[in-house]
């Protein structure tokens, strides 16, 4: 079975200043897929970032970058440059081979101070 | 461009009614489709998923039910509703690089 795991419930960023929110996952699938989802108040989940089991490079779009370390089983998300707009809750999810569907962790709450 | 809808947005519901969300996509065609749940500070569980017209995948046992009449309509029902059927439901779909997309979710109250 696949598990994610994110050990921070709560994080504080200065705004401007870089963040890392730590995703640590579990799986025999020797191929799978990482995935970053926002979710802001209103509960709309947006997706963020994907990285793939066999990608070589770590995946980039924009300010979120993924710190991806296969051997330690790792997935973090890096927000770069935060924004009062960043406040919300982060949530990481793996996609498993056969049904094509979502685990996900149990999230992260990120606020941005001014 | 692809649109995910879910309606309705907000439902408040008594013990033992029943209960009918629905959710439908635009813009793409055979999609598989998928109901989550979230708890109140929780991450999503997966519920149902759907891979065509009358496929359903069921993950959770519970008194919920899904069902898929059409390609791009995916409905979750239930003939009596329990108070831990609370919730916000998402439905999603799955598009390139196999991410799944959200609909913008039905917070459901049961009383």
């Amino acid at each position: 079975a696949q598990k994610i795991t994110q050990t921070q419930p709560g994080m504080f960023v200065q705004e401007k200043e870089a963040v890392t929110l730590d995703c640590t996952y579990d799986t025999s699938d020797p191929s799978y897929g990482l995935f970053w989802y926002k979710q802001p108040s209103s509960g709309e989940m947006i997706f963020l970032i994907y990285q793939g089991s066999y990608d070589q490079q770590n995946a980039t779009e924009g300010r979120y970058s993924l710190n991806f370390q296969k051997a330690r089983k790792s997935a973090n998300l890096v927000i770069s440059a935060s924004q009062l707009g960043d406040s919300a809750m982060y949530f990481c999810a793996m996609r498993d081979t056969g049904r094509r569907a979502l685990t996900f962790g149990s999230g992260t709450r990120l606020q941005v101070q001014p | 461009s692809q649109t995910i809808h879910q309606w309705p947005a907000t439902l408040v519901q008594p013990v033992g009614s029943p209960l009918s969300l629905e959710c439908t996509v635009e813009g793409t065609s055979n999609p598989n489709l998928y109901w989550y749940r979230q708890a109140a500070g929780r991450g999503l569980q997966l519920l149902f998923y759907s891979v065509g017209i009358g496929q359903i995948s069921s993950e959770v046992p519970q008194n919920l039910s899904a069902s898929r009449p059409q390609d791009r309509q995916f409905i979750l029902s239930s003939k009596k509703l329990l108070l831990s059927d609370s919730g916000f439901y998402l439905c999603a779909w799955v598009a390139s690089r196999e991410t799944q997309y959200f609909g913008p979710g039905t917070r459901l109250l049961v009383l």
